[in-house]
């Protein structure tokens, strides 16, 4: 089965600084899609950037960027110029690639941003 | 509509009452999601409709669980004789299906449970 470890429950960012939240995992699958969703209080999940697992150069969404290292299964998000909004909740996930795959989540990290 | 829909937003109920969630997903997507969500935890996946049917129901905790999707669209989870530990976020998503697309799910707000 697939496992996701986030084993940093809290981080804190001053803010317009750089923060690095963790995640690693577990697969036998060579296919597959990693994920980071971020939760506000208002419980909604926003897929804050995506990376499928046969490309090699690492997902950028403006300031979101990750490192994917396949061969660890390891996969960390990167936050730059940290801004207050950015205070929420951040699940990593994983998800086989095809049909009938569930997404696998992380406990999630709760970030926080010092102003 | 535009987003996943889910209602009620809260629902308070008391122990051995029946309970139905709502899930309208977006338009054209074919998977339809169910999560459970408990306070400072990651969602735990309950159960996947493709269309109709039930890929996978293998984490629905018990029998007092069930969740239906009868025209391929609007799901309903059901949730027979609450007990306080059912209280939980549940999170409904939709994504395009098999293996469509970017493999992206689209959440909804969650439908709060309290049970007392």
């Amino acid at each position: 089965a697939q496992t996701v470890t986030q084993s940093q429950p809290e981080m804190s960012v001053q803010e317009a600084e750089t923060v690095t939240l963790s995640c690693t995992y577990d697969t036998s699958e060579s296919d597959y899609y990693l994920f980071w969703y971020k939760q506000p209080p208002s419980r909604q999940m926003i897929l804050v950037i995506r990376q499928e697992a046969y490309k090699q150069q690492n997902a950028t969404e403006n300031r979101f960027s990750v490192n994917f290292q396949k061969a660890a299964k390891s996969f960390s998000l990167k936050i730059s110029d940290s801004q207050l909004g950015d205070a929420a909740m951040y699940f990593c996930a994983y998800r086989r690639s095809g049909a009938n795959s569930k997404l696998t989540f992380g406990k999630g990290i709760t970030l926080s941003v010092r102003p | 509509g535009a987003g996943v829909s889910q209602t009620p937003s809260n629902k308070v109920t008391e122990k051995g009452k029946y309970v139905e969630l709502r899930c309208d997903p977006i338009s054209g997507h074919t998977a339809l999601y169910w999560y459970r969500q408990s306070l400072g935890q990651g969602p735990e996946f309950l159960i996947y409709f493709q269309g109709t049917g039930a890929a996978d129901d293998s984490g629905l905790p018990n029998d007092r669980f069930f969740a239906v999707r009868p025209e391929g669209s609007v799901s309903t989870l059901k949730i027979q004789r609450t007990e306080r530990g059912d209280s939980a976020v549940y999170l409904c998503a939709s994504s395009l299906g098999r293996g469509v697309g970017t493999g992206e799910l689209f959440f909804g707000e969650g439908s709060r449970l309290t049970v007392l």
